[in-house]
């Protein structure tokens, strides 16, 4: 079946580093991906997406490219700030949806002023 | 544009009690699917609703069961409720039920049983 790898963390970096969580898939077609957001207390929120091979979503600085030859969909800021400091996750839709989305661990990013 | 709702955002049940939670979809959207969350187990997809008819089921127990109404507001229940199934229910709406759709989330029901 379906499946999404992520490193799950703690991950801790100072403000304005620069930020990569690395997400591999599985998947029997061409599933589109996602990458959402989960602030404390709060649902999850859609950071950015992608729909085919080597696509980039991009939104609120973060950039991910749907690499279709590594499998993979790694997620990327330049410079961080306190303000993203949240759960991320990293997930997939195969083709038909029927399945509903699969979703990596999450990774939880503290970004230390 | 409201957003998605659930409701109700917190309940404490006990062990064999049933529970009913509610998902209102945002307006013109007519898939509502279910995942629950747990610190364990972590994302799981439980159904999904397509114009009143249930798409696909996750991995779950005959103890899990949904139900979409014709304005595509869904209800979920589980019967029987056990220790493991406390977690966040959390409900998620899209236009159309298909890969490439983007699922809005609410702010999820959480559960505890004890």
């Amino acid at each position: 079946g379906d499946s999404v790898t992520q490193m799950e963390g703690p991950v801790t970096l100072s403000e304005e580093a620069f930020l990569t969580i690395n997400c591999t898939y599985t998947a029997t077609g061409y599933p589109s991906l996602f990458w959402y957001v989960q602030y404390p207390g709060e649902g999850l929120q859609l950071l950015l997406k992608a729909t085919k091979a080597d696509d980039k979503g991009s939104n609120k600085g973060f950039e991910a490219t749907y690499r279709k030859e590594t499998t993979s969909f790694h997620l990327e800021k330049g410079s961080v700030q306190v303000s993203d400091s949240a759960v991320y996750f990293c997930a997939l839709r195969s083709g038909g949806g029927a399945d509903g989305l699969t979703f990596g661990k999450g990774t939880h990013l503290i970004i230390q002023p | 544009k409201a957003g998605v709702t659930q409701t109700p955002r917190y309940l404490i049940k006990t062990r064999g009690q049933q529970v009913t939670l509610s998902c209102s979809p945002i307006s013109g959207h007519r898939s509502v699917s279910w995942y629950q969350q747990t610190p364990g187990q972590g994302l799981q997809f439980l159904f999904e609703y397509f114009s009143e008819t249930q798409r696909n089921k996750g991995n779950f127990p005959g103890r899990f069961s949904g139900r979409q109404f014709s304005n595509s507001r869904s209800e979920m229940n589980v019967s029987t409720l056990e220790l493991g199934d406390s977690a966040l229910y959390l409900c998620a709406s899209s236009l159309k039920s298909s890969g490439a759709n983007v699922l809005t989330f609410g702010a999820g029901s959480r559960l505890t049983v004890l």
